[in-house]
């Protein structure tokens, strides 16, 4: 079946450091990936998607680049901000076969940003 | 902006009560989906509907059930919580179709069962 396994938290960074978040996949197929981000008290919400090998998805300085050949979608930022503070979630969805509407997540990574 | 709304962002039950977690989508959308979230476990899939009456097991359906009589409205039941079912409960629509790419989440309810 397919998964998603992401590097496990909690990441601690100094307010301007740059930031990198492991995540990689088993899955059948060429499915779509996801950055979901979720703030202290809040739902999930989308950060960025690449829905294709070798797409960058990027959003609020955050970026992602599928990568076929390693199976991985690692999440980089290259200044954190205090307000980036917040869990972040890994995510595929299948893009074939009947079960193409399903969301798997990884288990989530922890980041607190100290100014 | 996408809406999605839960009755209650913090619930507290006890043993063997009946739960209705209600959701409220406000953009048409065809598909919605309730998870729980637990720490070290991610998100995992309940239910998922894909329009009026329809519905589908996802991941970890033993001891839930959905309805879903209105487009805009979906709701988990748990018959009899048990404390194993203290969690955080979020319930997330999306577009129907080809097109189903990104899921709008609500704030999430924290179920307590005592």
């Amino acid at each position: 079946g397919n998964s998603v396994t992401q590097m496990e938290g909690p990441v601690t960074l100094s307010e301007e450091a740059f930031l990198t978040i492991n995540c990689t996949y088993t899955a059948t197929g060429y499915p779509s990936l996801f950055w979901y981000v979720q703030y202290p008290g809040e739902g999930l919400q989308l950060l960025l998607k690449a829905t294709k090998a070798d797409d960058k998805g990027s959003n609020k300085g955050f970026e992602a680049t599928y990568r076929k050949e390693t199976t991985s979608f690692h999440l980089e930022k290259g200044s954190v901000q205090v307000s980036d503070s917040a869990v972040y979630f890994c995510a595929l969805r299948p893009n074939s076969g009947g079960s193409n509407y399903k969301l798997t997540f990884g288990k989530g990574t922890l980041l607190t940003v100290n100014p | 902006d996408v809406k999605v709304t839960q009755s209650s962002r913090y619930l507290v039950k006890r043993t063997g009560e009946k739960v209705f977690l209600e959701c409220v989508q406000d953009m048409d959308h065809e598909n919605m989906f309730w998870y729980r979230q637990d720490p070290g476990l991610g998100l995992r899939l309940i239910y998922f509907s894909y329009d009026v009456k329809m519905k589908e097991k996802g991941d970890i359906p033993e001891g839930y059930s959905v309805s879903r009589e209105k487009k805009e409205r979906f709701s988990l039941i748990l018959e009899s919580a048990s404390t194993n079912q203290t969690s955080m409960y979020l319930c997330a629509s999306s577009l129907g179709g080809a097109t189903s790419y990104e899921q709008y989440f609500g704030p999430g309810t924290r179920l307590t069962v005592t």
